[in-house]
């Protein structure tokens, strides 16, 4: 069974980069059949989907964050990232990396989530 | 963007009873959605997908229905280890967007 887990800095100052890692175990993220997203939560608020990328390198994200947020992938290690550039306090939330089917964009596995608090 | 409103956003409940709770999108999804029960630092476990097929392993107790704009998941008989948030994903349309969860509590 594939697992996913998140990991970074748990504080970023504002302004600065929010930089995210995604270990993807039990499958390959090379894999035709599967792009890797990342969701956020703030803290009493509902999710929202960031964005996702396929082990080549096609990303397609939400357009309330595409100005700040570049995804890559390495295949090499089974990892993906997340880079949010010129973070504020709005950015302040739980952190989920994903697994989506590259034909229906279903979600089906997740990671636990890592908190990432944006604070000078 | 698509809009997915969900209800109740809060229960209360006895082990034994069944719930119902509801997303409702804000344009035709046909079935393309999923739900998801999510306990506190665990990940986010798919229940349900393409709006009514039970995902392996999980229990019968736990059923989805609908297309279109409304849906629903139905608990027949909850379960201690039921108490929890669930939510609704609809993955028709980027940006994929979720329904604002429903806490699960125990009455």
């Amino acid at each position: 069974q594939v697992q996913l887990q998140e990991s970074g800095p748990g504080l970023v100052k504002p302004s600065q980069t929010l930089s995210l890692t995604c270990t993807v175990s039990g499958g390959s993220i090379s894999s035709d059949t599967y792009y890797w997203s990342w969701v956020r939560q703030p803290a009493g608020k509902g999710l929202e989907w960031i964005g996702r990328i396929n082990a080549s390198g096609s990303t397609r994200y939400n357009p309330s964050l595409e100005s700040r947020v570049t995804m890559s992938a390495d295949a090499s290690k089974n990892q993906f990232y997340l880079k949010l550039r010129s973070v504020t306090a709005a950015d302040t939330a739980v952190y989920y990396c994903a697994r989506e089917h590259s034909t229906d964009w279903d979600l089906d596995y997740w990671g636990q989530g890592t908190l990432v608090t944006v604070s000078s | 963007d698509i809009q997915m409103t969900q209800s109740p956003s809060s229960l209360s409940a006895s082990v034994g009873d069944g719930v119902t709770i509801t997303c409702r999108a804000s344009q035709g999804i046909r079935i393309d959605l999923g739900w998801y029960q999510h306990k506190p630092g665990q990940a986010p476990k798919r229940l349900i997908y393409a709006a009514s097929n039970l995902q392996s392993g999980v229990p019968s107790r736990f059923s989805g229905s609908g297309s279109g704009t409304e849906f629903t998941l139905t608990i027949s008989s909850l379960q201690p280890e039921d108490f929890a948030t669930y939510f609704c994903l609809q993955h028709n349309s980027y940006p994929l967007t979720f329904g604002g969860g429903t806490k699960v509590e125990i009455k």
